[in-house]
């Protein structure tokens, strides 16, 4: 079944302490996309990556890293989260980049920072 | 400034009435892409449609058709014969083009839509 996954689903970490959220995807898609949706805000994208070993800011990077170092994984870390960073993640991807790709998202990180 | 524009933060309708969702946009690119997705209660994110800058037909999939507006840069989705299930938040979202070598992804701040019984 094609599909993005993550995890953990959910996270209750303190202020300070690093984790990492995994993302897989099995369709072999360039692009893939971390966005994190907080109410009323939407989805703001944190970090793309167009292929393995490029990675590109989105609209609120900070305080997140991500690295690209197989086409199918993704992952996104927060070296020393904030309660700031309490929000619901989401992992997406796409065939490749440009505009006509529709993106397939995982099933979400709920993730809280004490 | 905003580059997707959802002006509905929340909808009511009844059930079997036509429902349309509002979004603008803004963009500089001749090539981009509009995309809708449904997020009901669960949390998953569902892709509903798209619409290419260079369509000259609105895209339509079943139950759901993109009114675009090219001129007006509005891609405002209509949900014909509303289900009780399509009581949901929706997000509009923008893909532009490669003009300015980024491939960043905007979304709107979404409406959400309560259909009655």
């Amino acid at each position: 079944e094609a599909q993005v996954t993550q995890n953990p689903r959910y996270l209750i970490t303190v202020t300070g302490k690093k984790l990492t959220v995994t993302c897989s995807q099995n369709m072999n898609h360039e692009y893939m996309s971390w966005y994190r949706q907080d109410p009323g805000l939407g989805l703001r994208q944190i970090y793309y990556s167009m292929n393995v070993e490029v990675t590109d800011k989105g609209d609120v990077p900070e305080g997140y890293k991500v690295s690209r170092k197989e086409k199918r994984n993704f992952p996104l870390i927060l070296e020393s989260p904030s309660p700031n960073q309490t929000s619901l993640y989401f992992c997406a991807s796409s065939s490749t980049g440009g505009p006509y790709n529709e993106q397939f998202f995982g099933p979400g990180t709920r993730l809280t920072v004490l | 400034a905003q580059k997707i524009t959802q002006t509905q933060p929340g909808m009511f309708v009844q059930e079997k009435e036509a429902v349309t969702l509002d979004c603008t946009y803004d963009t500089s690119d001749q090539s981009y892409g509009l995309f809708w997705y449904k997020q009901p209660s669960s949390g998953e994110m569902i892709f509903l449609i798209y619409q290419g800058s260079y369509d000259e037909q609105n895209a339509t999939e079943g139950r759901y058709s993109l009114n675009f507006q090219k001129a007006r840069k509005s891609a405002n989705l209509v949900i014909s014969a509303s289900q009780l299930g399509d009581s949901a938040m929706y997000f509009c979202a923008m893909r532009e083009g490669l003009l300015n070598r980024d491939d960043k992804i905007i979304f709107g701040k979404g409406t959400r839509l309560h259909i009655l019984p």
